[in-house]
């Protein structure tokens, strides 16, 4: 089946560094999205993407679609406590009936 | 607040017990979803409904049931839970399919 791959897994960075993650597919894709999972909760959608090339912004966060349309990429600028969590990358299944989603990269953020 | 509700938040429950999840959302969407979140494994779909009436499987669904008789409403039935039915269960919706998800807050149910 269609499978997402995110990198890192996880990562440990310093209250203000930039933070960049990506997320590829086995296959080509017309959609991307980002999602936030706090502790406890369930994910909360970040940026979506729906064009080749295409960089959308969310604040301090920045979020692009992969030319090849097959992995995307999220990038965190002056990370702060807040941006602890799970980030998840999702893209249409093959039958362009449901998402996907990646297993995620867990942000720990040190103060 | 629109959004979506899902109860209970937790459950302990003894294997070979029926249980179900209830999910309800008020944002009128069409889609909904059920999803179950393991360590290691993401996200994984286990049922689907595309609109009222309708329901589909997912990647996961043996062990589960589901239905959709009205907008609203969207529960998860484990007819005899087991132990490898222990995680963490989201409800999902969305205007349409193959638009963006919505996510109520999960059932973290355990099956002993």
């Amino acid at each position: 089946g269609q499978q997402l791959n995110q990198s890192p897994q996880s990562m440990f960075i310093q209250e203000g560094e930039d933070v960049s993650m990506n997320c590829t597919s086995s296959s080509i894709f017309n959609t991307w999205l980002w999602y936030k999972q706090d502790p406890g909760e369930g994910p909360v959608l970040l940026i979506a993407l729906y064009k080749a090339g295409e960089l959308t912004s969310n604040g301090r966060l920045t979020a692009q679609f992969g030319i090849t349309r097959k992995d995307s990429f999220l990038n965190i600028s002056a990370s702060i406590p807040s941006d602890v969590g799970i980030y998840f990358c999702a893209g249409p299944d093959n039958y362009g009936q449901n998402f996907v989603f990646g297993p995620g990269t867990r942000l720990s953020v040190l103060p | 607040i629109a959004g979506i509700t899902q109860a209970p938040t937790s459950q302990i429950l003894a294997a070979g017990r029926r249980m179900t999840l209830r999910c309800t959302q008020d944002m009128r969407h069409n889609a909904m979803y059920w999803y179950r979140q393991d360590l290691g494994l993401g996200l994984r779909l286990i049922h689907y409904s595309n609109t009222a009436g309708t329901t589909g499987k997912g990647e996961v669904p043996d062990g589960y049931s589901v239905s959709r008789a009205n907008t609203d409403d969207f529960p998860l039935t484990l007819a005899s839970a087991v132990p490898s039915q222990t995680s963490v269960y989201f409800c999902a919706s969305a205007r349409s399919r193959n638009q963006p998800q919505h996510f109520g807050d999960g059932t973290r149910l355990s099956i002993l």
